[in-house]
C-alpha cells in the first residue's frame, strides 16, 4: 500500500522562527518520488520540490530546505526565519504507480508576526 | 501566458441537478487529472486520463462522470448519485502520461461547490 502521514495537523510559529514540517511515506516501490505542494489560502497548490528515491541529497532553495533519509523513509521540510506570507497548508505528497498524487492530509502552517 | 483554468469559482446546487466543473489547459499536457479536498483533508483522486479519448476511475469515481474528447479539456461532471457532493475541486494536468511518477503535476484554481 502506499501512504502518506503528516503526523502535524496545525503548526503556529512567531516570524522568524524556524520550522520543520514532518512527513513519513510508506511505498513498496524501489523507484518513486516525493513531492511537496504549498497550498495558500486562495486554494491553488503550488508546486515547491521533486525528489527522487535515488537521489537522498538533500536541498536548500533559500530558506526552504528538505531532508530526505530513505532509511526512515522520511521526506523533511524546513523553513527557516519563517514569514507571514508562508502561512499555508503543506502537502507532502507520493507519486502513485499509475501516474496519480497521493496526497497526506497536509499541515496548516500559521505564521504570525 | 500557460496555465489551468478551471470555471466556475464557486458554484451552487440544488440536491438531485447534475452539475459540470470546467477545466481547460493550454499547456499541452498529455494527463489530466480530478481530485477532491474536504476541509482539513487531503486531495483524493476522482478520476485521471493519460491521452484523449479514455480515462480511468480514481479512488473515489462514484457519483462523478468525465469525457476527454480533446487533448485541452477534461470536465467533470458532479450527478446526483454523488451522496456528499459539497467540496473543493481541483484539476491537475502533467507533461506525460501516467507512469512516469516523476512529473510533477500543475493545479488549476478549483472550483467550490455547495449543495444547497
Amino acid at each position: 500500500a502506499q501512504k502518506v502521514t503528516q503526523a502535524q495537523t496545525e503548526i503556529s510559529v512567531v516570524e522568524k522562527e524556524d520550522v520543520t514540517l514532518d512527513c513519513v511515506y510508506e511505498t513498496r516501490d524501489t523507484t518513486y518520488y516525493l513531492f511537496w505542494y504549498k497550498q495558500p489560502p486562495s486554494g491553488e497548490l503550488v508546486f515547491l520540490i521533486r525528489r527522487n528515491s535515488f537521489d537522498e541529497q538533500n536541498e536548500i532553495s533559500g530558506r526552504y530546505s528538505w531532508n530526505f533519509q530513505k532509511s526512515t523513509s522520511s521526506f523533511n521540510f524546513t523553513i527557516t526565519a519563517s514569514q507571514v506570507v508562508d502561512s499555508a497548508v503543506y502537502f507532502c505528497v507520493l507519486g502513485g504507480s499509475q501516474g496519480n498524487l497521493i496526497f497526506g492530509k497536509g499541515t496548516k502552517l500559521s505564521v504570525k508576526p | 501566458d500557460g496555465g489551468i483554468t478551471q470555471s466556475p469559482k464557486y458554484l451552487f446546487r440544488k440536491e438531485g441537478q447534475n452539475v459540470t466543473l470546467s477545466c481547460e489547459q493550454n499547456l499541452n499536457h498529455d494527463a489530466m487529472y480530478w481530485y477532491r479536498q474536504d476541509p482539513g483533508q487531503g486531495l483524493r483522486l476522482i478520476y485521471y486520463s493519460q491521452i484523449v479519448n479514455d480515462f480511468q476511475k480514481g479512488d473515489i469515481a462514484e457519483g462523478y462522470s468525465v469525457s476527454r474528447e480533446k487533448k485541452e479539456s477534461f470536465p467533470l461532471t458532479v450527478t446526483s448519485a454523488q451522496k456528499n457532493p459539497t467540496a473543493f475541486y481541483l484539476c491537475a494536468s502533467s507533461i506525460d502520461r501516467g507512469g512516469t511518477r516523476r512529473n510533477e503535476q500543475f493545479f488549476g484554481p478549483g472550483t467550490r461547490l455547495t449543495v444547497l
